[in-house]
């Protein structure tokens, strides 16, 4: 069973700070993606990434930077963190884009 | 504008009950359309998955069904029981698989 795992359940910083989240999935699959999940709106896409070192720009990429240095770890980067930023952060995973993407549990995010 | 609309955005239904909850989409060119079950605290988890060509599949209890004409999607639980309780996101790809459009969800609590 595909494993997607997400380094933190619960993630509370101050405003100003770097955060970086972290996701590791175990199935060898080309692609990973970052959303983020806010009360009342779909899940909304950050960034995603087809291949190590390679990423792309997803709908809402301001204010977030994304690494992927090895296939099997994808890396958020929140640069200077603000409170609009704080929300539920979904890291996926998926062997070809048109598959359903596998998930990790969430990491919440509170920026205070 | 490419949209993804699910209704109702709530549901409660008693234990052993059947339920439908729909999905509407405008989006161009269609590639696919997932279901997925969301429960409190975890990330979502793959139900279905339709092509153009499929106007219904099934998963256990859970059958999906796909009017690409009318573009609408309905997702049918039958005989529910408490562990249904959970968050169902119709999710739509579009562009060859390439983009995907998440809607908000429909809050399903099953109460025995």
């Amino acid at each position: 069973d595909v494993k997607v795992t997400q380094s933190s359940r619960y993630l509370v910083k101050r405003t100003g700070e770097k955060v970086f989240l972290e996701c590791v999935q175990d199935m060898d699959h080309e692609n990973m993606f970052w959303y983020r999940q806010d009360p009342g709106l779909g899940l909304r896409l950050i960034y995603f990434s087809y291949d190590v070192k390679m990423k792309e720009k997803g709908d809402i990429p301001e204010g977030y930077s994304v690494s992927r240095e090895k296939k099997e770890r994808f890396s958020l980067i929140l640069e200077s963190a603000s409170t609009n930023q704080t929300s539920m952060y979904l890291c996926a995973s998926s062997s070809r884009v048109w598959e359903p993407q596998h998930f990790g549990d969430g990491t919440r995010l509170s920026i205070l | 504008k490419n949209q993804v609309e699910q209704s109702p955005q709530s549901l409660i239904i008693l234990e052993g009950k059947n339920c439908t909850l729909q999905c509407n989409y405008t989006v161009s060119p269609f590639s696919n359309l997932r279901w997925y079950k969301q429960d409190t605290g975890r990330g979502p988890v793959s139900l279905t998955i339709m092509t153009f060509s499929e106007n219904t599949k099934s998963n256990g209890r859970y059958t999906a069904t796909l009017d690409a004409d009318t573009k609408q999607s309905s997702l049918h639980i039958t005989a529910s029981q408490l562990s249904d309780s959970a968050s169902y996101i119709c999710v739509v790809s579009y562009t060859g698989g390439f983009k995907t459009i998440f809607g908000a969800g429909t809050r399903l609590f099953v109460k025995a």
